[in-house]
């Protein structure tokens, strides 16, 4: 299966901290996406990284993909308590590009 | 707002009744999708139509059908629900499979069945 793995499955830190989720998977991707769930809401997209990059930004997030150890991690840094949520990583596998596969998320807890 | 609109937001089946989610995209995406998450996991794929006309099955595809109506709209249809089918369904849409803004997903479907 593609499915990613994820570690932490929960995690709780103090607003002001980074908290770091990391993701991993088992066979070779195309492009792997970090997704954010507000507790009783939709997904919203966060960032994609392609299997060529291996780091990326988006304001207070930080990703990095490591294809040989097959392993992605998405750093959040001064959490806030709005960071609060489920994160998901997500991949495209490089041989069936149709199908985005999720892992089972980390639980992120921020207190003020 | 633009986005995935679902309907409905909440439903009850009896065992063996059918019923068909909608949802509708207003962005002009190619592609969409149609998940399922249950508690403490993450997201199956059930089906998932990259353009219109096409539809595949995902991960998770028995006991479900679903409809490519046209470029905005795709149903999912369960035939003949059962209590394993109980979950929250969320369809979502993209403009390529690889967009690098990702998917954008509706506020779901919890349904439940009896």
């Amino acid at each position: 299966s593609q499915q990613g793995e994820e570690d932490p499955q929960a995690l709780s830190i103090q607003e002001g901290e980074n908290a770091t989720m990391n993701c991993s998977y088992k066979t070779s991707i195309n492009n792997l996406q970090w997704y954010r769930q507000n507790s009783g809401r939709g997904l919203v997209h966060l960032i994609l990284i392609r299997s060529n990059e291996r780091e990326k930004h988006s304001g207070r997030l930080r990703v990095t993909l490591d294809t040989s150890k097959k392993s992605s991690s998405l750093l959040i840094t001064a959490s806030r308590a709005a960071d609060t949520a489920s994160y998901f990583c997500a991949m495209h596998g490089s041989s069936n590009t149709g199908k985005l596969i999720f892992g089972q998320g980390t639980t992120l807890q921020v207190k003020p | 707002n633009a986005g995935v609109t679902q309907t409905p937001k909440f439903q009850v089946l009896k065992t063996g009744q059918s019923m068909t989610l909608q949802c509708a995209q207003d962005m002009n995406h190619n592609s969409m999708y149609w998940y399922r998450q249950d508690p403490g996991m993450g997201l199956r794929l059930i089906y998932y139509s990259a353009s219109e006309g096409t539809t595949d099955k995902g991960e998770v595809p028995n006991g479900y059908n679903v409809s490519r109506l046209n470029k905005r709209e795709f149903s999912l249809r369960l035939e003949s629900a059962a209590p394993s089918q109980t979950s929250v369904y969320f369809c979502a849409s993209s403009e390529t499979w690889d967009s690098p803004y990702g998917y954008t997903f509706g506020s779901g479907t919890r349904l439940t069945v009896v």
